[in-house]
């Protein structure tokens, strides 16, 4: 079935240094990958997305790579800053081609000051 | 505010009962996207309405049916409530494919 693996569960880090978040998609016609940030109280909200056609995309301080071969993709963030600190979700989209897309479990990432 | 409007944003319940819950979608979204999120839980996929059509169905309970109407609003409806419904209910909204589509801000169910 679809499933989308996320590692780790929780990631705890200084301000200023790097943040990688990784995923791992079971269906290989999946081809759209985006990623959310969710704050506390508050509904997820996208911050960056890739499509299967390219293997790398930047804003700003944040980054996502995608390998389609081992079917996996991450996520960077560079020089964290305390206001980093949220659930991120990965995501990928149904092979059904209706829209629908299957998550990850989520990380808590925390950014000690 | 994400355009993805859901109320009511908190409902405390009985078991045994009944609840709606509402979303009305981003302006010119065509898709409406349900999503339960328990406690320590990722986002589970519920169910999709596309222009008033069901679109497709994940791991949605017998108790739980929803819909859309042609104002392209969508309800929720849970019923016969168990303790373990108690959780976040999300509901998203998307354009024509869905990519990106953005969330509201939930509906936090707690049943007692």
């Amino acid at each position: 079935g679809e499933n989308v693996e996320q590692h780790p569960s929780t990631l705890s880090v200084q301000e200023g240094d790097s943040a990688v978040i990784k995923c791992t998609y079971s269906d290989s016609a999946s081809n759209y990958f985006p990623w959310y940030k969710q704050e506390l109280g508050k509904g997820p909200q996208l911050i960056i997305d890739i499509r299967s056609n390219v293997g790398e995309k930047k804003d700003q301080r944040i980054a996502v790579t995608l390998n389609k071969t081992a079917k996996h993709f991450s996520l960077h963030i560079t020089e964290t800053q305390p206001e980093d600190s949220a659930v991120y979700f990965c995501a990928a989209s149904s092979s059904s081609n209706t829209g629908k897309l299957i998550f990850g479990q989520g990380t808590t990432l925390q950014v000690k000051p | 505010d994400s355009g993805v409007t859901q109320t009511p944003k908190h409902l405390i319940t009985a078991t045994g009962q009944r609840v709606t819950l509402r979303c009305s979608p981003r302006s010119g979204d065509l898709s409406v996207y349900w999503y339960q999120q328990s406690l320590d839980q990722g986002l589970q996929f519920l169910i999709q309405y596309y222009n008033g059509e069901e679109r497709a169905k994940g791991n949605i309970l017998e108790r739980f049916s929803a819909q859309q109407f042609p104002d392209l609003h969508s309800e929720l409806n849970l019923s016969s409530l168990e303790l373990g419904d108690s959780a976040l209910y999300f509901c998203a909204s998307g354009g024509t494919g869905g990519y990106g589509y953005t969330f509201g801000s939930g509906t936090r169910l707690t049943v007692v």
